[in-house]
């Protein structure tokens, strides 16, 4: 069965500091691919990342980074020097061959809060 | 490119009406829709994937004959939920998979926050 699991609900960070946000997912499928959104309070999903099972290499993207790891099966998000912008909740989601690729297994989500 | 628009934002209504929630995809054409539910402070699940011109599929759990699901057309879903309770209130959001686009991709709407009173 596919699951996302993330294990912080919520984190509380003062603006500048850094915040990872912890992504475990259970699959047997060999390829599949991973997501990460960004919900802020109006309720729009902004996607912000997805990655596939073979692509193991780190991304950058301004102060977003994704650390991929299949020999723990995660797939971690950081926020670095974090801003009050980035209060949302984060979800990271499965997307498998087993569920034909429509469905997106969503975590629980982590809501993220920054303050001044 | 790949806008997903949803009408209405949100709505309000009474205990036992029936409510319909558009889901357009207004810049390309999605053969497949998918309509998740939010509950408050909780995650999005999947509640039917349609795919056009045939009938929807049900997630375990969802009653399909509640949550009636037609996909008429490449560019348009409707989400009716039939005679609703206050149980029903959520936050509902469709996505689309375009056609000529690899087959994980998805485009969410903006979501449509449903109160029922």
């Amino acid at each position: 069965a596919q699951k996302v699991t993330q294990a912080q609900t919520e984190i509380s960070v003062v603006e500048k500091e850094d915040v990872t946000l912890d992504c475990v997912y259970e699959t047997r499928d060999t390829t599949y691919y991973l997501f990460w959104y960004k919900q802020p309070p109006s309720g729009e999903l902004v996607f912000l990342i997805r990655r596939n099972s073979f692509d193991e290499q780190n991304e950058i993207s301004g102060r977003y980074s994704w650390n991929f790891q299949k020999s723990t099966s995660s797939f971690n998000f950081t926020i670095t020097a974090s801003q009050v912008v980035d209060s949302a909740v984060y979800f990271c989601a499965l997307s498998t061959p087993t569920d034909s690729w429509g469905k997106l297994q969503f975590g629980a989500g982590t809501q993220v809060v920054v303050t001044p | 490119g790949a806008v997903v628009s949803q009408h209405p934002s949100w709505v309000i209504c009474k205990s036992g009406t029936s409510v319909k929630i558009e889901c357009r995809s207004l810049d390309f054409q999605a053969t497949t829709m998918f309509w998740y539910r939010q509950f408050p402070k909780q995650s999005l699940m999947l509640m039917a994937t349609s795919n056009e011109g045939s009938k929807a599929t049900y997630e375990q759990g969802v009653e399909k004959d509640k949550f009636l699901i037609n996909h008429a057309s490449l560019t348009l879903s409707t989400l009716t939920v039939t005679s609703a309770h206050p149980e029903d209130s959520s936050f509902y959001i469709c996505s689309a998979r375009e056609l000529d686009r690899g087959r994980y991709e998805q485009f969410f709407g903006p979501g449509t926050r449903l109160t029922v009173l």
